[in-house]
């Protein structure tokens, strides 16, 4: 079976651009969550999709925003980028069944991310 | 907030030996604690401990999870040089645990 795959795998962007990543879960999996890694701050949590719907979301500016399509499929997009927004962008999927506490299907696997670097 | 604590931050140990990583949580609401392993790529799952699930053993590898203390602990026997690696600690929380809340990491060095 696949795993996550993430594009692009590599971005250089200046400041004030904008950005669009892409997330193809793993197939069968309905869950997809975003994560930003920095030696800083280490793993911080963006966001998670399930259903096209936006089922938690981390302490970012409304800068980052995300979406899902009907195919599990997920972007990210970061607006007017700042330096700081350098970071290795990492989305992880699960089969998330709703109501079924703590499963195996709770089980997050991630992609080889997107490395975003600002100048 | 959920809070997320692993110890030691660093460890350097020879082949052979036997490491313990430690992980420590507050959370609001416990639902299930993950183990991942980062080597210069993307994090690798390895356990994921519930309520129905405290203890799991894969290999050299295996993890405990006490909920009364709060705290988890992934141990490595035999360590090998491929085991070098960042081992990250996540509570998974959120309506739909989808959100993992990370600890810091303990970057494990294993010299030949």
């Amino acid at each position: 079976k696949a795993g996550v795959t993430q594009t692009p795998r590599y971005l250089i962007k200046t400041r004030g651009q904008q950005v669009t990543l892409s997330c193809s879960p793993i197939s069968g999996h309905r869950s997809v969550s975003w994560y930003q890694q920095t030696p800083g701050q280490g793993l911080q949590f963006l966001f998670e999709y399930f259903s096209e719907t936006q089922r938690n979301k981390g302490n970012f500016p409304g800068r980052f925003s995300g979406r899902q399509f009907s195919n599990s499929r997920s972007e990210m997009n970061v607006s007017t980028l700042e330096l700081g927004d350098s970071a290795l962008y990492l989305c992880a999927s699960s089969r998330a069944i709703l109501g079924l506490a703590g499963g195996p299907s709770n089980e997050q696997y991630f992609g080889p991310g997107t490395r975003l670097t600002v100048t | 907030e959920d809070k997320v604590v692993q110890s030691p931050l660093s460890l350097v140990v020879h082949e052979g030996d036997t490491v313990t990583l430690n992980c420590s949580y507050e959370v609001t609401n416990f639902r299930s604690l993950l183990w991942y392993k980062q080597e210069k790529k993307a994090p690798t799952f390895l356990f994921m401990l519930t309520s129905s699930g405290i203890e799991k053993k894969s290999g050299r590898l295996s993890s405990i999870l006490d909920k009364k203390e709060l705290f988890s602990i992934l141990n490595i026997t035999a360590t090998q040089t491929g085991d070098s690696a960042v081992y990250l600690c996540a509570h998974a929380g959120g309506t739909s645990y989808g959100k993992l809340t990370f600890g810091q990491g303990t970057i494990l060095t294993v010299h030949p």
